[in-house]
């Protein structure tokens, strides 16, 4: 199925806490797992991906947990901080590039 | 200009009008897209152009008509729109041929059907 399914739909976390967002896919052809970040008025923009034969990714507080048997994967954002308010989109790609789909996106409120 | 140019930002339009949207990538890329972002909605790929041939098309109502020069141009062409039509429009590009399946955005045109 082409479909990723994307939880919470809004999440609201205290400064310095972490927010975790989750995706789930059904689809075993996807081999790429990005995800985007959307500020007001901006385009997506390319946060941190993954590919299925890697568990983890960590790039400076954002963390990408990969659960390729339960067809899985999150994001960890640590020590969430109010600049990192934003829209958060995962999503799936294959077709050597061409084809990606986009979970219907978490509105994130880090309160100061 | 750098990155992925989108004009007009906004644009109103009546049902019966015509109107086109531009995107310019300055990125060497040879992928370009269309996108439509609608509230509460995943990101629709409406349109996927491949060194200026479509690959793509989702089923998209004719009355949207893409159209791609150069593999640096992109337009959507608007006609008799339905309200239902009012929404984000996003471009973006990409470089196929590597490992990095990464889409560069736009800022989008925010479109009204009136």
């Amino acid at each position: 199925q082409q479909q990723v399914k994307q939880s919470p739909q809004s999440l609201i976390v205290q400064k310095g806490g972490i927010s975790i967002i989750n995706c789930a896919y059904e689809n075993t052809a996807f081999d790429y797992f990005p995800w985007y970040q959307q500020f007001p008025g901006k385009g997506p923009a390319l946060l941190i991906a993954i590919r299925p034969d890697v568990s983890e990714k960590k790039e400076g507080r954002f963390t990408i947990s990969f659960n390729k048997s339960a067809k899985q994967f999150s994001l960890h954002i640590m020590d969430s901080q109010p600049g990192d308010s934003a829209t958060y989109f995962c999503a799936a790609g294959w077709g050597g590039g061409f084809k990606t789909i986009f979970g219907a996106g978490t509105r994130l409120f880090v309160k100061a | 200009e750098t990155g992925v140019t989108q004009t007009p930002r906004h644009l109103v339009m009546g049902m019966t009008n015509k109107k086109s949207l531009k995107c310019e990538q300055h990125l060497g890329h040879n992928a370009m897209y269309w996108y439509k972002q609608s509230a509460k909605k995943p990101l629709e790929l409406m349109f996927v152009y491949n060194f200026k041939e479509q690959t793509e098309n989702n089923s998209v109502p004719s009355r949207f008509s893409p159209e791609c020069p150069n593999s640096s141009h992109l337009f959507l062409h608007l006609h008799t729109l339905q309200p239902e039509d009012s929404a984000l429009y996003l471009c973006a590009s990409s470089q196929t041929d590597t490992s990095s399946y990464e889409q560069y955005f736009g800022p989008g045109t925010r479109l009204t059907v009136t």
